[in-house]
């Protein structure tokens, strides 16, 4: 069983549209979770982090975490161009300090003009 | 957030080779990781590394690698026999004190071992 995992996508998704990520892990001790964006042949660039069940919001991205089904997602509302990229879901097991992540295989988006 | 450079930005070497990656990072950070990339492959850890010493390496990173910190500043990442399978994408991440979850990517060093 993979530790997380992501559908590789293509993702395709209508500018303005709402583009929704998902991810699932199977260490239930995973204690914080990440998204990070990846532009093709660039490193990997920290959108959002969530360690509390529910939703956290910041400008138009939304993460949702929900433990018991060790489920995350990712809500792009108002989708532009520029949010063409790899999505990356990582998983942390430590607590907070010495972080160590484990990713995903990535999800390609494409917003479509 | 601060900008973390790797150099170089690609290198190319014979299989059996020594190599250096280096990270420099903005000082006053307290964790320091490297990742790698294979083409077309998930980030995988590597090592971290805390207080000038490694705290947690996986299983990629046996006894052909090393970090080192040498001058405070840098952080560098030393393959000492390449081999064909070590071709990827090389990324050192740092994580400030103080800071929340998550660090910061540097812009990674291509490596390409022919």
């Amino acid at each position: 069983q993979k530790e997380v995992e992501q559908n590789s996508g293509p993702l395709s998704v209508p500018e303005g549209a709402i583009a929704s990520l998902n991810c699932t892990y199977s260490d239930r001790g995973s204690q914080s979770f990440f998204w990070y964006r990846q532009y093709s042949g660039k490193s990997p660039e920290l959108i959002m982090f969530i360690y509390s069940n529910g939703d956290k919001e910041d400008g138009r991205f939304t993460a949702q975490l929900n433990k018991a089904s060790q489920y995350v997602s990712l809500l792009i509302r108002d989708s532009q161009p520029s949010d063409s990229a790899t999505y990356l879901c990582a998983v942390n097991r430590a607590n907070f300090g010495n972080e160590k992540l484990t990713f995903g295989t990535g999800t390609r988006l494409t917003i479509i003009p | 957030e601060p900008e973390v450079t790797q150099t170089p930005s690609h290198q190319v070497t014979q299989m059996g080779q020594e190599v250096i990656l280096r990270c420099v990072p903005i000082s006053n950070h307290l964790y320091f990781y490297w990742y790698r990339q294979i083409l077309g492959q998930k980030v995988e850890f590597l090592v971290s590394f805390y207080n000038n010493e490694i705290s947690e390496k996986s299983e990629i990173f046996d006894d052909q690698f090393s970090v080192e910190r040498p001058d405070g500043s840098n952080f560098t990442l030393k393959i000492r026999s390449t081999k064909l399978e070590d071709s990827a994408m090389y990324f050192c991440a740092i994580k400030s004190r103080g800071t929340s979850y998550g660090y910061t990517f540097g812009s990674g060093t291509r490596l390409t071992v022919v």
